[in-house]
């Protein structure tokens, strides 16, 4: 399988933790982003990455969240002190530069903050 | 702020019959993808949109994107219930810096 791939697929937490999840994009996509999706809304945006280069964050994004692409392939997003008001599906996207950028998502990892 | 919004947000329907989903916006899109999601799971892309007034067909689903490129139309012909899903719209602009601009969705329920 060659498609965006994500870890975990859930993740349960309590209040206070911190967690770390994983994209791996399509390998030869330069562009990876980050997206939030909570029930019965669109994916919320909240970072790209173009190759290493962070290029852009939402800024309604917490200073409790991060995200590294260190080598410009995979990606990782932590959440640190996570509050209920995270739970939701994080969603991952990658596209090329050209093309019209069309995004091709993972299946997401889906979090629950107790 | 840029804004597309999707109606209906939500359609019940019999097996068999066609349905319309529309997506709008008052800015104008480079671009614009269609892309159903199933519950648990991401986005999987149907179609992307470019030219003002395009017609794409995909089996059973027609996608039409405006001759202003600010809105776009899902048509499915004679459902089926492997149609059930969150149908989202997502369009690109230079006002956005070309980042996707998204709907909040249609959730199409397809009854036997």
């Amino acid at each position: 399988d060659t498609g965006v791939s994500q870890n975990p697929r859930h993740k349960i937490t309590k209040r206070g933790q911190n967690v770390t999840f994983r994209c791996d994009p399509i390998s030869e996509h330069n562009r990876l982003y980050w997206y939030r999706q909570t029930l019965g809304q669109g994916p919320e945006f909240l970072t790209y990455f173009q190759n290493e280069a962070q290029l852009e964050k939402s800024r309604l994004l917490s200073d409790r969240f991060s995200a590294e692409r260190p080598k410009g392939s995979f990606s990782t997003l932590e959440i640190q002190r996570t509050e209920q008001g995270d739970s939701a599906m994080y969603l991952c996207a990658s596209s090329l530069l050209a093309g019209g950028n069309t995004q091709y998502f993972g299946p997401g990892t889906r979090l629950t903050v107790l | 702020t840029q804004l597309l919004e999707q109606s209906p947000q939500f359609l019940s329907i019999q097996e068999g019959e066609n349905l319309t989903v529309y997506c709008n916006s008052s800015s104008v899109f480079s671009s614009l993808q269609w892309y159903r999601q199933e519950p648990g799971e991401g986005p999987v892309l149907l179609v992307t949109v470019v030219t003002g007034g395009e017609v794409k067909k995909l089996k059973r689903l027609t996608f039409q994107f405006g001759d202003a490129r600010k809105d776009s139309s899902l048509h499915i012909t004679a459902a089926q219930t492997g149609d059930t899903g969150l149908y989202l719209c997502a369009g690109l602009s230079r006002d956005s810096n070309y980042q996707l601009i998204w709907g909040a969705g249609t959730k199409l329920i397809i009854k036997p």
